[in-house]
C-alpha cells in the first residue's frame, strides 16, 4: 500500500516569496492533514480536512496561509509571503475512516532566508 | 483542551540498556494515545496506540507503553536499546471521533551510545 506522498521534499525561498506544498494521501483515507513541525518541537496542527471539507482550521495564520483539498482527494498548502518563522517541517498525514490510525507522510522541509 | 507532557527533552542511554520515555497528558474524557518515532529527515512513524482494554499495548520494533489513568501517563519502555533506535519520540493525544485530532508533546530525543 502506497503511503502519504509529499513533495515537494525541499524548499528554500527568501522572505516575502510564495511557496506550495502537494500531498496526496493514502487511496481512500477520507481524513487529510497539514502539521507544522518548528525544529525542536512537536507537530502542530494548521488545518484538517473530511473529503474536501474543512473541519478545523483555528491555527492556520489565515493571512498569509491558505489550503484547499479538491475532489476530496490530494491537497495543497500554500504560504504567501513567507516570513522567516515559517521556516519549519510541514507534514501531510491521512486517516482511515475509523480515525484509529494516522498516516504521516516524510514531510517538506521548508527554509526561509 | 488536551495537552500533552514530555518532561525529557534529551535522553542517553548505552545500547542494550533499558529505556523509558515519560508521557503526562491532560484530557477529560477517555484518551486515545499514542506514540510516534521520527528518524532524522524522516516522517513520523506510529509505534503504538492506546483506545482501551489492556493497560499494557505492545508496538513495533519491540516497543511498549503502559495507560496509567491515576498518574494520567503513558510512558513508553523498551527492554533493551538498539542502536537504530535512536530518534525522536513523540506522544500525542487524539480527539474521540473518525475524524480524530492529534495533539503532540515537544518530543524527547534518545542518543544510543554504543
Amino acid at each position: 500500500e502506497a503511503g502519504v506522498a509529499q513533495s515537494p521534499r525541499y524548499k528554500i525561498i527568501e522572505k516575502r516569496q510564495s511557496v506550495a506544498f502537494w500531498c496526496n494521501p493514502i487511496s481512500g483515507h477520507a481524513t487529510l492533514y497539514w502539521y507544522q513541525q518548528i525544529l525542536g518541537q512537536g507537530p502542530k496542527l494548521l488545518i484538517q480536512f473530511q473529503n474536501n471539507g474543512v473541519v478545523d482550521d483555528s491555527q492556520l495564520p489565515k493571512d498569509r496561509f491558505s489550503a484547499e483539498r479538491l475532489k476530496g482527494v490530494d491537497s495543497t498548502l500554500k504560504i504567501q509571503p513567507a516570513k522567516l518563522e515559517d521556516s519549519a517541517v510541514y507534514l501531510c498525514a491521512s486517516g482511515d475512516s475509523s480515525g484509529n490510525t494516522i498516516y504521516f507522510g516524510e514531510g517538506s522541509w521548508l527554509t526561509v532566508v | 483542551a488536551q495537552s500533552v507532557t514530555q518532561p525529557d527533552i534529551h535522553i542517553t542511554v548505552s545500547e542494550g540498556a533499558s529505556l523509558e520515555l515519560r508521557c503526562n497528558y491532560s484530557y477529560g474524557a477517555t484518551p486515545y494515545l499514542f506514540w510516534y518515532v521520527q528518524s532524522p529527515g524522516q516522517g513520523l512513524q506510529l509505534l503504538l496506540k492506546y483506545f482501551s482494554g489492556d493497560t499494557l499495548v505492545q508496538g513495533i520494533k519491540g516497543f511498549e507503553a503502559e495507560f496509567k489513568r491515576s498518574q494520567s501517563s503513558f510512558n513508553l519502555r523498551k527492554p533493551s536499546v538498539h542502536w537504530s533506535d535512536a530518534a525522536e519520540y513523540f506522544c500525542a493525544v487524539g480527539s474521540p471521533g473518525s475524524a480524530r485530532q492529534l495533539t503532540f508533546g515537544s518530543g524527547t530525543q534518545l542518543t544510543v551510545l554504543p
